[in-house]
């Protein structure tokens, strides 16, 4: 099985800032990995796919890099809508896996 | 509008069964691959089993061999049945539709809002 993860666990950050999440598989995945948005209480939002593609609707302050093991996602400008949970997932091959997700707080 | 609707979660006992049910409705849903996603109370999503359009079915290791993921696309609805339910299957268990995009598939776009299950004595 492919393992994935993301560090930090957890980070805090005010409204304005540059932040960067990274995801780490433990094999090549090519660039088939994904990130999600996740508020409590919500479905898990699809914001980027195939590591760096956007997903349609979602801002373009988020962006994604990647190839091979190793991968980040990017908000440029952090906003009030983006404290949530990230996950990355990779779609390489079954059984599908998730990284441990990182919950981005309000500092 | 896309709408997955989650039932059958509840109390059960370890070594018990139970059997979810989710339906589908806003799209073809023979068309798409459905997923079983769970979420343990204060973890993050772990994907549990897969049935794609041709019928094949794909488990996570924790549940294989326990789980069975089926469908009936003139019902518009999944399944999955549980066997030898244990604690650590305590969840809310999401019906989750992907899709493909530029060649990449099993993209999650369409959450069910989850059944809770809990596995205790």
């Amino acid at each position: 099985d492919i393992q994935m993860t993301q560090s930090p666990s957890s980070l805090s950050a005010s409204v304005g800032d540059r932040v960067t999440i990274t995801c780490r598989a433990s094999q090549s995945i090519s660039i088939y990995l994904n990130w999600y948005q996740h508020h409590p209480g919500k479905a898990p939002r699809l914001l980027i796919y195939a590591a760096s593609t956007l997903q349609s609707g979602a801002p373009s302050r988020f962006s994604g890099t990647g190839s091979g093991t190793d991968f980040s996602l990017t908000i440029s400008s952090l906003q009030s809508e983006d404290f949530a949970t990230y996950y990355c997932q990779q779609s390489h091959s079954t059984p599908l896996t998730f990284g441990g997700g990182t919950k981005v707080e309000i500092k | 509008e896309v709408q997955l609707v989650e039932s059958g979660g509840g109390l059960v006992q370890p070594g018990g069964s139970l059997r979810l049910s989710c339906g589908a409705s806003g799209f073809t849903f023979s068309n798409f691959d459905m997923h079983w996603v769970r979420q343990r109370t204060g973890k993050g999503l772990e994907w549990v089993a897969i049935m794609d359009t041709a019928g094949d079915t794909y488990y996570a290791g924790s549940v294989k061999g326990r789980f069975t993921i089926s469908r009936e696309d003139v019902k518009n609805s999944l399944y999955l049945q549980m066997d030898s339910l244990r604690a650590e299957d305590t969840a809310v268990y999401h019906c989750v539709k992907t899709v493909c995009s530029g060649g990449s598939c099993y993209l999650f776009d369409s959450w069910g809002q989850g059944t809770l299950v809990i596995v205790s004595s």
